[in-house]
């Protein structure tokens, strides 16, 4: 199957600028996207990328994408504790959603 | 967007008996999903409901084990049958309405987390 491979731990401090990466193995994705879990609530889609595009920016979150290492970041800019969350990156090979692969979850820990 | 409700949002069960899972949507969708998120894991489909007809599992999932009912666009359930402590999760259930958007936007709903004694 699909592998996608996230770190599992990030710590920042309030303020600071986070970056959580994500790679995967599989070069036909089409979208790629990261979903925000907040304790006791389900998944929350933060952002995606066409698998065409290298980058995209949106009010503090910035999507990094690149197809030749197959790497994914978010970057969240001015981190605050309501950030604190588990992140999962996850991307879609083909446009039915049901070829949805999602990565380990990435749990951040905003310190005030 | 669509609001998805799951019940129960939580329980415990005992070893060898069965526990079936609600999803309900406040609109009409084309696409309903069930995924198991195991401790500290990520997001593993089961299965697509489908109304209608049997689900489409995924590998390593079977309709004796997890059998799974769509009755009609907006609500669809998922039992854990002859429950054993593996098969403690959060079960979720998640939607997508085709064609609502470019980018195949799945929403989810709250999870059941279920745990098994």
């Amino acid at each position: 199957g699909e592998d996608v491979e996230q770190s599992l731990f990030l710590s920042v401090r309030e303020g600071d600028s986070s970056v959580i990466n994500c790679t995967y193995t599989d070069s036909s994705s089409t979208y790629l996207y990261w979903y925000k879990q907040e304790p006791g609530a389900g998944l929350q889609l933060l952002t995606y990328i066409f698998s065409n595009m290298d980058m995209k920016q949106d009010q503090r979150l910035t999507v990094l994408l690149n197809k030749k290492d197959k790497h994914l970041s978010l970057r969240i800019a001015d981190t605050q504790t309501g950030d604190s969350a588990i992140y999962f990156c996850a991307e879609s090979l083909q446009t039915g959603a049901n070829n949805l692969f999602f990565g380990t979850g990435t749990r951040l820990t905003v310190i005030p | 967007s669509a609001v998805i409700s799951q019940k129960p949002s939580r329980d415990i069960c005992q070893r060898g008996t069965s526990l079936t899972i609600q999803c309900q949507v406040d609109s009409q969708v084309t696409m309903m999903f069930w995924y198991r998120q195991q401790p500290g894991q990520s997001l593993t489909l089961i299965a697509t409901a489908n109304q209608g007809s049997e689900a489409t599992y995924e590998s390593g999932f079977v309709i004796d084990k997890f059998p799974i009912s769509r009755p009609n666009l907006t609500f669809s359930t998922l039992t854990v049958s002859n429950m054993s402590p593996e098969d403690s999760s959060i079960y979720l259930c998640s939607v997508e309405v085709v064609g609502r958007s470019l980018y195949n936007e799945q929403f989810f709903g709250p999870g059941t987390r279920l745990t098994v004694l």
